[in-house]
């Protein structure tokens, strides 16, 4: 198992464009989140999802876009790309609620 | 608004000794706690996690306490070992959906 990937690992990011972060997991789970983590701080919850079809709002959603329109893949999309939005982006997945979450290496975003 | 906070940002004990990581919350809606140890250009992976029916967890080397009536919990590790040197959030959640993390303490074990 590959357990959940991320794709690209690094992306320079000129302000207005935009980008789709890639997140795919193979373990079946039905869980899905994204997180940002800005230095010398915790990740925040961005979105999440609950299963195909259906996402929802975390902590800090200005800005992004998601999708899940499969159990394996759950893209993170932003469209006018600002330099607060300047961070490493986590994917997650888990089996079910309040289970432990299984993270992606990241993708280390910058806006210039 | 922090809601999980590590007040530690970084703490060094030598190899063989107790770590101790503390970890405080504002909500006392948060009924499920968990622990994550970060590598250096890696995802978190998943330590230990306790929730709020009881006030111990142990794994191993690991032992997590929580104090629900000071709103902390606190992360042991015995004996700490080089390989333990990462940084450690603390993440919790009242709905099972959103979890809030600090913003992680820096662990060297020093050989």
């Amino acid at each position: 198992n590959a357990g959940v990937t991320q794709t690209p690992k690094f992306r320079i990011l000129k302000i207005g464009q935009s980008m789709t972060l890639q997140c795919a997991q193979d373990m079946n789970h039905n869980y899905m989140y994204w997180y940002r983590q800005d230095p010398g701080m915790g990740l925040k919850l961005i979105y999440y999802s609950v299963g195909a079809g259906i996402t929802d709002k975390g902590e800090v959603p200005n800005g992004y876009n998601v999708s899940r329109s499969t159990t394996e893949d759950f893209p993170l999309r932003l469209e006018l790309a600002a330099p607060s939005q300047t961070s490493v982006y986590f994917c997650a997945s888990s089996y079910g609620t309040g289970g432990e979450q299984f993270f992606g290496p990241g993708t280390r975003l910058t806006v210039l | 608004d922090q809601q999980v906070k590590q007040n530690s940002p970084s703490l060094s004990v030598q190899e063989g000794r107790i770590s101790i990581l503390n970890c405080d919350y504002t909500n006392s809606m948060f009924d499920y706690f968990l622990w994550y140890k970060k590598y250096p250009a890696e995802g978190p992976t998943f330590l230990i996690s306790i929730s709020s029916i009881k006030d111990k967890n142990e794994d191993g080397r690991f032992t997590v306490f929580l104090n629900k009536s000071a709103k902390h919990l606190s992360l042991h590790i015995v004996p700490s070992q080089p390989g333990d040197s990462a940084v450690y959030f603390c993440a919790a959640s009242y709905t099972g959906n959103q979890f809030y993390f600090g913003t992680g303490t820096s662990l060297t074990v020093i050989p």
